[in-house]
């Protein structure tokens, strides 16, 4: 089958930098993206990886490694307006978006 | 502005009564997507338009339906919704099904009383 883990919750400090996490054991990789989702609303683009290695955008990286199954999200300077769900998402072989059921980031004082 | 707009942004129906929700874009994609979404889980894919091109998922139950009568418009019908189809129901575009960012509208969240 295939399959999509993320930490369900994970808790950080304003101004600080958290690392999200995503496995996948899909049938195929085509891409990997990341969505973030504030509650009780539409996810939103925040990055796409079909390649090993770092993207960078802004405070917002993200990281692949097809050979483990592996990525991260890393957010850096965390602002109160990320307190969000991030969603890791995987294009399989026969193109079809697998969605993992999310993180959901809680942003302290 | 507003790229894919679904109403109504919340939807109340009865056990039983069919219920439309409907998503439009000017975007000009060709590929136009239903999800259902429920509380702290992934969204879960229903069926898409490819064009005109209906797919529907294997597992979509029957009660859900939808239309696409033009590039810009596509309906979800719920022909007779119990309570395990209150969710969130998201409208998503894409200019292909292969790897292209997909644009989501701010969905309908629906009631089933």
């Amino acid at each position: 089958g295939q399959n999509i883990d993320q930490p369900t919750e994970m808790t950080a400090t304003e101004g600080a930098i958290v690392q999200i996490n995503c496995t996948y054991q899909t049938s195929g990789f085509n891409g990997l993206f990341w969505y973030q989702q504030h509650a009780g609303e539409a996810p939103t683009f925040l990055s796409y990886n079909v390649l090993d290695g770092l993207e960078e955008k802004g405070r917002f990286s993200s990281f692949l490694s097809r050979s483990k199954g592996y990525s991260y999200l890393l957010l850096k300077e965390l602002q109160m307006k990320d307190s969000a769900s991030y969603l890791c998402a995987v294009v399989d072989s026969n193109y079809q978006l697998i969605w993992g059921a999310g993180t959901k980031l809680i942003i302290k004082p | 502005d507003a790229m894919v707009i679904q109403n109504p942004r919340y939807q109340v129906t009865q056990f039983g009564k069919p219920v439309t929700l409907s998503c439009s874009q000017t975007l000009n994609h060709n590929v136009m997507y239903w999800y259902q979404q429920k509380s702290s889980q992934a969204p879960k894919l229903l069926f898409h338009y490819y064009d005109k091109d209906f797919n529907n998922e294997a597992d979509t139950p029957d009660n859900f339906q939808s239309r696409r009568p033009n590039t810009s418009f596509c309906f979800l019908d719920i022909r007779s919704p119990g309570l395990g189809d209150a969710a969130m129901y998201l409208c998503a575009t894409s200019t292909t099904v292969s790897t292209d960012t997909q644009y989501f509208g701010p969905g309908t969240r629906l009631t089933v009383l």
